[in-house]
Formats: C-alpha cells, structure tokens, sequence
C-alpha cells in the first residue's frame, strides 16, 4: 500500500529535550515536505527537499532541521524543543513534474511543556 | 510570496443541502495548481479536488465541484448533496509549478464545516 508514514503519532516531551520525529514513504517520491498545523494558521511549511541530500527553508524554518540521506527518509528534528512548539506536524511527498498532488501522513501530535 | 484567504471561519448546513466554500488566493504566477483538502476529526489531509490553472473547465468529483475565476483568483468549492460525512475542516492551498520543479502549499486557514443531521 502507497504510503506517508510518521512516527511517533503523539509525543509529550520537555523544554530542551532533543527529539526526531520519522518521515517514511514507500512511493519513490523525490520531494518531500514537512508542516505543521496551528489554530487558526492553517498549514505552513517547516522545510523541503527535492531529493537526497537537497534540502531548503519552508515558511517557519527555525527551530526545526532536516535531513536526507535516503530517498524514503525525511526526519524532522527539533534540536532544543520549546513550548512555541508545540503543533501538529504533517509529512508530505509527492513525485517531482506531477500535477501538484501531495501525500500526506497520518500526522504527529507533539506537546512541550 | 502566495497567500491564501478563506473568508468563512465556520459554516453550518443541513443534511442534503448544497454548500460553499469560498477562497481567494494572490499570486503573479501564471502556471500554478489550486486543491481543496479535507480534514476530517482523524486529523488525516485528504484531497478532494484539484484545479490546474491553465484549464478553464471547472474541475469536479462526484457531489464536489469548483467555481475557478482566474482573472478574480478565487476558487470556491461546491458541495451538493451534503453529508454527514462532510463535517470536516476543509482547507484551500496553492502551489506554484514552474521549471519541473515542486514547490510548496501555500495554505488557507481553514473552513470548519459542519453538516447538521
């Protein structure tokens, strides 16, 4: 089954622990994306990539780094957490030339304190 | 940079009644997709409809359809035939698409649209 897969779905943590939330997809997409989802904001977005080792700013990029190293992979790491933080992120691919449509995980859900 | 406007914070409908989402969107690009996605309470983004630009037939999907003003850049969403399964947030988003390249979406923030049974 074609497919975005993050992880974890929920997380609670504390200011200033270091997290990673994960970003799988089994499409051989070459553009992947990260978001996150505030009241009232709507979805903006954190940081692209248009294939391995290629990455760039989003719309809200601070706080937040990328990686890619495989094609399937686009983690998301928060270096040093902090209650501004605290959203719901979405993963996103989709191929490079199609007409637009994006794929979407499940979402994460992820709390500072 | 792209914005997206929806105007309509909270809508509220009954059963088997049509309804309208409105969006309107600001952009100097000439070759660029508009979608509508719906989010239901599982928090999952699903796609309901896309429209590229450069087409001037209105898209539709079953009981969805579009009302695509290039020249006015709005791009409102019809719903007939309403369902209970609508209750969803339902979002407005642009992406520009140019040099085979992928670009971002640009967002609204959303409609909340209720379907009263």
């Amino acid at each position: 089954e074609a497919q975005v897969t993050q992880n974890p779905r929920y997380l609670i943590t504390v200011t200033g622990k270091k997290l990673t939330v994960t970003c799988s997809q089994n499409m051989n997409h070459e553009y992947m994306s990260w978001y996150r989802q505030d009241p009232g904001l709507g979805l903006r977005q954190i940081y692209y990539s248009m294939n391995v080792e290629v990455t760039d700013k989003g719309d809200v990029p601070e706080g937040y780094k990328v990686s890619r190293k495989e094609k399937r992979n686009f983690p998301l790491i928060l270096e040093s957490p902090s209650p501004n933080q605290t959203s719901l992120y979405f993963c996103a691919s989709s191929l490079i030339g199609t007409r637009g449509e994006q794929y979407f995980g499940p979402g994460t859900r992820l709390t500072v304190t | 940079a792209q914005t997206v406007t929806q105007s309509q914070p909270e809508m509220s409908v009954q059963e088997a009644e049509t309804v309208t989402l409105s969006c309107t969107y600001d952009t100097s690009e000439s070759n660029y997709y508009l979608f509508w996605y719906k989010q239901p309470p599982s928090r999952q983004m699903i796609l309901v409809i896309r429209q590229e630009a450069y087409k001037q037939q209105n898209a539709t999907e079953n009981r969805f359809s579009v009302n695509f003003q290039k020249a006015a850049k709005s791009f409102s969403l019809k719903i007939s035939d309403s369902q209970l399964g609508d209750t969803a947030m339902y979002f407005c988003a642009f992406m520009t698409h140019s040099g085979g390249g992928a670009d971002g979406l640009t967002f609204g923030k959303g409609t909340h649209l209720i379907i009263q049974p």
